[in-house]
């Protein structure tokens, strides 16, 4: 099972946009409704910030939001602020074989 | 407060056999999943496998499917991720996390258990 694609790095300035895009297969994204994003901070736990490709758990602010459109799921985090600067992967159900997949990880960069 | 504490850090040998653990705490252990993801060094994460604490539902990633066991004891809230003979291949950072489903996000996560192995 191939990893889902990733972006390798995007950037963006404190207060500026930026969307992370995951794509994968019809086997996968596109084909159940069960994408999750985690940010992960050097030496640390990875942390779910968003489930079931566009909710959030408590305490995750509302500037992180998910989306999906055909095999591509999306992260955009709006309002971007330094302590949003971190690796974000995807992760999505695949079916009964294969069950989950993660992407290869975005690094993002806040200038 | 739900938890996931994880054994600490292991330097092993090739070839040698090795069991780390991840115990919940917070939560009713037998009702949720426990999923085990590996983190190789400077790489990206990797879904391993989850098990189901309440009747020992155990599934794999064909990737990691042979190349260890995941079990678990509810009576003390415990899951393992196990290995009968470690590669240097091994050598990576292993974290445990809770899943409602299997389907479900990763709520929550274990601080990670750093397998080093080396001749």
């Amino acid at each position: 099972q191939s990893a889902l694609t990733q972006p390798r790095s995007v950037s963006g300035s404190p207060g500026q946009s930026v969307t992370i895009s995951c794509t994968g297969t019809s086997s996968d994204v596109g084909g159940y409704n069960y994408v999750s994003w985690y940010q992960q901070h050097p030496g640390k736990a990875p942390k779910l910030m968003i489930y079931d490709v566009t909710k959030r758990p408590s305490g995750v602010p509302d500037r992180f939001s998910g989306s999906k459109s055909g095999n591509t799921a999306s992260l955009t985090i709006s309002g971007l602020q330094a302590e949003d600067e971190a690796d974000y992967y995807c992760c999505s159900y695949a079916g009964s074989y294969n069950l989950k997949v993660f992407g290869g990880g975005t690094k993002l960069t806040v200038l | 407060e739900v938890q996931l504490v994880q054994s600490g850090a292991e330097v092993k040998k090739p070839g040698e056999s090795l069991k780390i653990s991840c115990k919940g705490s917070g939560y009713s252990f037998t009702t949720d999943w426990i999923g085990w993801v590996r983190q190789m060094p400077g790489k990206g994460l990797e879904w391993m496998g989850i098990i189901y604490p309440g009747d020992s539902d155990t599934r794999y990633s064909p990737s990691f499917q042979g190349q260890v066991t995941i079990s678990a004891d509810k009576s003390i809230n415990t899951a393992y991720l196990q290995w009968r003979s470690l590669r240097a291949s091994d050598t990576a950072m292993y974290y445990c996390a809770r899943y409602s489903q299997i389907t479900a996000g990763g709520d929550y996560w274990g601080q990670g258990t750093l397998v080093t192995v080396s001749s």
